[in-house]
């Protein structure tokens, strides 16, 4: 079974400071990690995957997140948070022993950064 | 644009009534995914099609549902005798096919919200 984890509903952070956002994964094989964002009333936009190599992985919009195996954990972050940068963040993982092409989602972040 | 689009982007409809909803993926996208969001959720697999092959179907896709990709390219999602509990964001997705299946980023369109009374 695959299954992603993020313990926070919603992340305040003022315009300028670093924000996370934070990702927690379960799988049994090794794992294809994924964050996408959402707009209000609009589809998931892709930000950035790890699936091997360097565990941190750079994406769109200046956001990074960083792979840590022993911690099973894949946190989104941003050096410098932007106003435009509230959404709804979505986590996702897939499991590569698993044949299928699924995504398995968390239950998504709001994240809302204040002027 | 050269995004997945889906329509219509809103459905509403009443009990019982059927439904049909439709995704045209990236162009030589062979992959086609279905996706259903609820409130305060994140989207959940209902299934996959490669080319017009449907390889995967969740648990979730209820004898109620069918979706189709007849000619591989676009696809259509079908609820008959729909229910209230239906209610939710249908989202496609698509992705190419690579030389490292496993590793395809799917890419997601708008979605098509659908109210049931």
């Amino acid at each position: 079974a695959q299954s992603v984890a993020q313990p926070e509903d919603q992340v305040n952070v003022a315009e300028g400071n670093p924000l996370t956002v934070k990702c927690t994964y379960s799988v049994s094989g090794n794992p294809y990690l994924f964050w996408y964002v959402q707009y209000p009333n609009r589809g998931l936009q892709f930000l950035l995957k790890y699936i091997t190599g360097d565990n941190l992985v750079k994406g769109s919009y200046g956001f990074e997140a960083e792979f840590n195996k022993s911690q099973t954990s894949f946190h989104l972050k941003k050096p410098s948070a932007l106003v435009s940068d509230s959404a709804l963040y979505f986590c996702a993982v897939r499991d590569n022993s698993n044949s299928g092409y699924a995504l398995n989602f968390g239950k998504g972040t709001s994240l809302l950064v204040t002027p | 644009d050269t995004g997945v689009s889906q329509n219509p982007r809103h459905k509403i409809t009443k009990r019982g009534q059927n439904v049909t909803f439709r995704c045209d993926p990236i162009s030589e996208h062979n992959r086609l995914y279905w996706y259903r969001q609820t409130l305060g959720q994140g989207p959940e697999f209902l299934t996959y099609f490669q080319n017009e092959a449907q390889l995967e179907k969740s648990r979730l896709l209820s004898d109620r549902f069918s979706a189709e990709r007849p000619k591989g390219s676009f696809s259509t999602l079908e609820i008959q005798r729909t229910e209230q509990g239906d209610s939710a964001m249908y989202l496609c997705a698509s992705s190419p096919r690579l030389a490292v299946s496993s590793t395809d980023t799917q890419y997601f369109g708008p979605g098509t919200r659908l109210t049931v009374l």
